[in-house]
């Protein structure tokens, strides 16, 4: 199994809203990331956590609130959101250490209105 | 110094024809280069990569070469096909970073039939 599975696949939300992206992987990977990809453009680094511990945060902005509650799961909590965060989150994990090659899910669609 | 300059923008290639990418880079103490392959909708998945201790490495129809004192490496699909229609990002870490990829702006190839 290569898959990094995300849901929901879409997501509509308003500005006040909260919801959270979901993304799971069973390849014993422990490092997980989630990246923020504008159209057009190249993915960006959000967060990277290393064996469950947050290790990196490219100083995004506290709207965006990352979870890890066990190796195979990794949530993006999200509040009080606005338009230009409009983007596809895409989730990724690879092995902590040696091997590089990250696996991503196929993104969540995030419309902010 | 953390750049990867990725050419061109865009390219178009008649169906049978060889797609050429050209990525550069400064930082010599990068140790790993990859290229994804994005399809519309899609999160970005693993072409084919390559350590600088190698000029060349060819998965099939996918070939990278890498030229370590000009600090370039490039893509060569050959025979191209419609189905090879993508964009394309190269991309480089090192291993001090934790393998963080620094990513290229991205390639838009259409293959015309």
């Amino acid at each position: 199994d290569t898959e990094v599975t995300q849901t929901p696949k879409h997501l509509v939300m308003g500005m006040t809203n909260k919801k959270s992206l979901k993304c799971e992987q069973h390849m014993g990977h422990r490092a997980m990331y989630w990246y923020k990809q504008k159209a057009k453009k190249p993915p960006e680094l959000m967060f990277v956590y290393s064996y469950e511990k947050l290790s990196i945060n490219e100083s995004v902005p506290s709207r965006f609130s990352p979870e890890c509650p066990n190796s195979s799961l990794l949530n993006l909590h999200l509040h009080a959101l606005q338009p230009e965060d409009s983007a596809l989150y895409l989730c990724a994990s690879s092995q902590a250490n040696g091997n590089t090659e990250a696996f991503f899910g196929q993104g969540t669609r995030l419309t902010v209105v | 110094q953390q750049q990867v300059k990725q050419s061109p923008q865009s390219l178009i290639v008649q169906k049978g024809g060889i797609s050429i990418i050209n990525c550069a880079y400064e930082n010599t103490a990068f140790d790993y280069f990859p290229w994804y392959q994005q399809f519309p909708g899609k999160g970005p998945a693993l072409l084919i990569a390559i350590r600088p201790d190698v000029s060349e490495k060819k998965e099939g129809r996918f070939t990278i070469s890498f030229n370590k004192s000009a600090k370039q490496f490039s893509l060569h699909i050959m025979d191209s096909q419609p189905g090879d229609s993508a964009t394309y990002f190269c991309a480089a870490s090192r291993m001090d970073s934790n393998y963080q990829l620094i990513w290229g702006a991205g390639t838009k190839l259409i293959i015309k039939p």
